[in-house]
């Protein structure tokens, strides 16, 4: 899993709390991002980060917000959980600095599984 | 309109059988296209990229590009269960980390021992 890991990996919340899910690199790539998989949708953009404290939204944003304070920790936050945030996340990481095809491609992580009741 | 069309099947062959699998697409300013391999429970890796039109080869696995129809295409030779994944194309306009890549649904595709 190119040194990601994501925690935690399976979690059951209920509408209106907040919940919080860590992406953590060890291999000090620049760009991080997290995705949402649903049946029928594919992968959608949520928010990545290219760099400490550099975020930017993606596709479907709204309803989360994101932090990354260290190059290896990009987290993602609901702030307050819905129904429609039932999903499958998945956080990317790219971006080795070195140019070429190794520094475009994205590599993913194993997932989390999050159910909102 | 999804920018990226993808039929979700699931696609069901025999072992050793040819596996094509496509999608269409409606912005013609995607350049670089992809396809990639998940399996059950985990997150999707990258099996092949190519950019603009033509083939690209690598062993078993062949990716086309058709830029004038808007369609791309994987194709499988000899397939083997453990080909049994799902088959995500995405596409991407740049290429760079910071381009946005859109991804097609997936193809789930089992191969028949």
């Amino acid at each position: 899993d190119a040194g990601i890991t994501q925690s935690p990996r399976h979690k059951v919340t209920e509408t209106g709390t907040p919940v919080t899910l860590r992406c953590h690199q060890t291999e000090n790539h620049r760009y991080m991002y997290w995705y949402r998989q649903d049946p029928g949708h594919g992968l959608r953009l949520i928010h990545y980060s290219y760099g400490v404290k550099d975020t930017d939204k993606g596709e479907v944003s709204d309803g989360y917000s994101v932090s990354r304070s260290k190059t290896e920790d990009f987290l993602l936050t609901l702030e307050s959980a819905t129904s429609s945030q039932t999903s499958v996340y998945f956080c990317a990481i790219s971006g080795s600095g070195t140019g070429g095809p190794s520094s475009y491609e994205q590599y993913f992580g194993p997932g989390t599984r999050l159910t909102v009741t | 309109q999804k920018e990226v069309e993808q039929d979700p099947g699931p696609l069901s062959v025999p072992e050793g059988a040819i596996v094509s699998l496509n999608c269409t697409y409606s912005n013609s300013a995607f350049q670089y296209f992809m396809w990639y391999r998940q399996y059950s429970r985990k997150g999707p890796e990258l099996l092949m990229y190519t950019y603009s039109s033509g083939n690209k080869e690598d062993g078993r696995f062949t990716a086309q590009v058709d830029k004038s129809s808007k369609y791309i295409s994987l194709f499988i030779r000899d397939s083997q269960p453990s080909d049994s994944a799902t088959y995500l194309c995405a596409m991407s306009v740049g290429y760079s980390s910071a381009s946005k890549i859109i991804f097609g649904s997936g193809t789930r595709l089992s191969i028949r021992p």
